[in-house]
């Protein structure tokens, strides 16, 4: 497609259920990108897959969200036993060369724990 | 300890006046600055970047100045429009690491009145 593609672009869910969220990039990027954001924060970063390298997951949270990316292109985040504190917008990037370009973002997920 | 400071929540400019945007950072190894503006409901986009081997980047209505011995960027709109009005995210990042792992501040609302 011509944009990053994130699904579904809203999810409720209880308290304590398991979440997957979904992001598929541009084709032809190499590096993919997941942040979130909480009501009035800014970006944070939670992890970074780069061609076949290892990813980047320094910014996961906790235990319960993990992250996988297949055949270098479509990535799905996965958050178990969902808590209050998760709910945000999850946003998904992708990038050529991040330096010039910037990333190209999703229009995230919408993610509600209640 | 927030690498990425925008102070200000929020600024309301007229048309046709200049918008001025700031941010700080504290992380001497960055090296790439970038800025995004979000609409409501859609990931950010992308808008400007600079590298720290420049002070002055332009791009149509669009300026970002670096300060490196003050740790400081602003972006400037002139002349501003209504159609600017959105959430604007100062971005940093360390090119040395190749890793494309930008760092963001809160945002700015800017709005922009007819």
């Amino acid at each position: 497609g011509a944009g990053v593609s994130q699904s579904p672009s809203n999810k409720v869910t209880e308290k304590g259920k398991d979440v997957e969220l979904r992001c598929d990039p541009i084709s032809g990027h190499t590096a993919l990108y997941w942040y979130r954001q909480s009501l009035g924060q800014g970006l944070e970063f939670l992890i970074y897959f780069q061609g076949n390298s290892a990813p980047d997951k320094s910014g996961l949270p906790s235990d319960r969200f993990s992250a996988e990316r297949t055949g270098g292109s479509v990535s799905t985040l996965t958050i178990q036993r969902t808590q209050q504190e998760d709910s945000a917008v999850y946003l998904c990037a992708s990038s050529l060369a991040w330096t010039d370009y910037g990333y190209t973002f999703g229009s995230g997920t919408r993610l509600t724990v209640v | 300890d927030q690498q990425v400071k925008q102070n200000s929540p929020s600024l309301s400019v007229q048309e046709g006046r200049i918008s001025i945007l700031n941010c700080d950072y504290t992380n001497s190894m960055f090296d790439y600055f970038l800025w995004y503006k979000k609409y409501p409901a859609e990931g950010p986009t992308f808008l400007i970047s600079i590298s720290s081997i420049k002070d002055k980047n332009e791009d149509g209505r669009f300026t970002v100045f670096l300060n490196k011995s003050a740790k400081h960027l602003s972006l400037h709109i002139v002349p501003s429009q209504p159609g600017d009005s959105a959430v604007y995210f100062c971005a940093a990042g360390r090119s040395d690491t190749n890793a494309g792992k930008s760092t963001f501040g809160d945002g700015t609302t800017l709005t922009v009145k007819p």
